[in-house]
């Protein structure tokens, strides 16, 4: 059973500060991983998706990726209260057939960030 | 990024009646589309996967005699909820896979709450 693990939180964090999102995958054959962002009663929107190890910034948003650990994470520096949501990571699947490229999400973290 | 609409965003219909929800790919042809449930403060839930011009496949567990899918073109997909119960009341949520950047990145529609009273 192909799985993402993500630590459901909340994760409290005061304005201003790193917060840091964590995320594990099972399958070794994932290539490409994306974190999403939702906010209560909505849809989840596409912030920024990985698939070379190491680094990837994109504003306030850093996405990292250590394939041999099977880990990613997404750090948000300078964190505003308009922040405060569920975060989704998403690993696409290296399986075949109709599954394949499908992405796998884990159940989310919730991030409150306090004024 | 890419635009998924959904259409309607919210619905109240009676037991025993039926709901058709819209998926529509607004800039970009998707293949691929996806439909989920949520329950309130619970994760997404896959409920089946929709290929263009092929029947969809259900994830297990998902009753595809209930929730009939047909992605009919490159651009829509559409969802009914048939003889709807209070049971399927929850936010159902399409996404569409955009082929054109070979990272299989989905974007997410922004949803339909349904209420069956």
């Amino acid at each position: 059973q192909k799985e993402v693990e993500q630590n459901s939180g909340p994760l409290s964090v005061p304005e201003g500060a790193i917060a840091s999102l964590n995320c594990t995958y099972s399958d070794r054959g994932s290539q490409s991983f994306f974190w999403y962002r939702q906010y209560s009663g909505k849809s989840p929107e596409l912030i920024m998706f990985i698939y070379s190890n190491g680094d990837k910034e994109d504003g306030r948003f850093t996405a990292q990726l250590n394939k041999a650990s099977q880990y990613v994470s997404l750090l948000i520096r300078d964190s505003q209260p308009s922040d405060s949501a569920t975060y989704l990571c998403a690993g696409q699947s290296a399986g075949y057939g109709g599954s394949q490229g499908n992405l796998i999400f884990g159940k989310g973290t919730k991030l409150s960030v306090k004024p | 990024g890419a635009v998924v609409s959904q259409h309607p965003s919210r619905v109240i219909c009676k037991s025993g009646t039926s709901v058709k929800i819209e998926c529509r790919s607004l800039d970009f042809q998707a293949t691929t589309m996806f439909w989920y449930r949520q329950f309130p403060k619970q994760s997404l839930m896959l409920m089946a996967t929709s290929n263009e011009g092929s029947k969809a496949t259900y994830e297990q567990g998902v009753e595809k005699d209930k929730f009939l899918i047909n992605h009919a073109s490159l651009t829509l997909s559409t969802l009914t909820v048939t003889s709807a119960h209070p049971e399927d009341s929850s936010f159902y949520i399409c996404s569409a896979r955009d082929p054109g950047t070979g990272f299989y990145e989905q974007y997410f529609g922004p949803g339909t709450r349904l209420t069956v009273t």
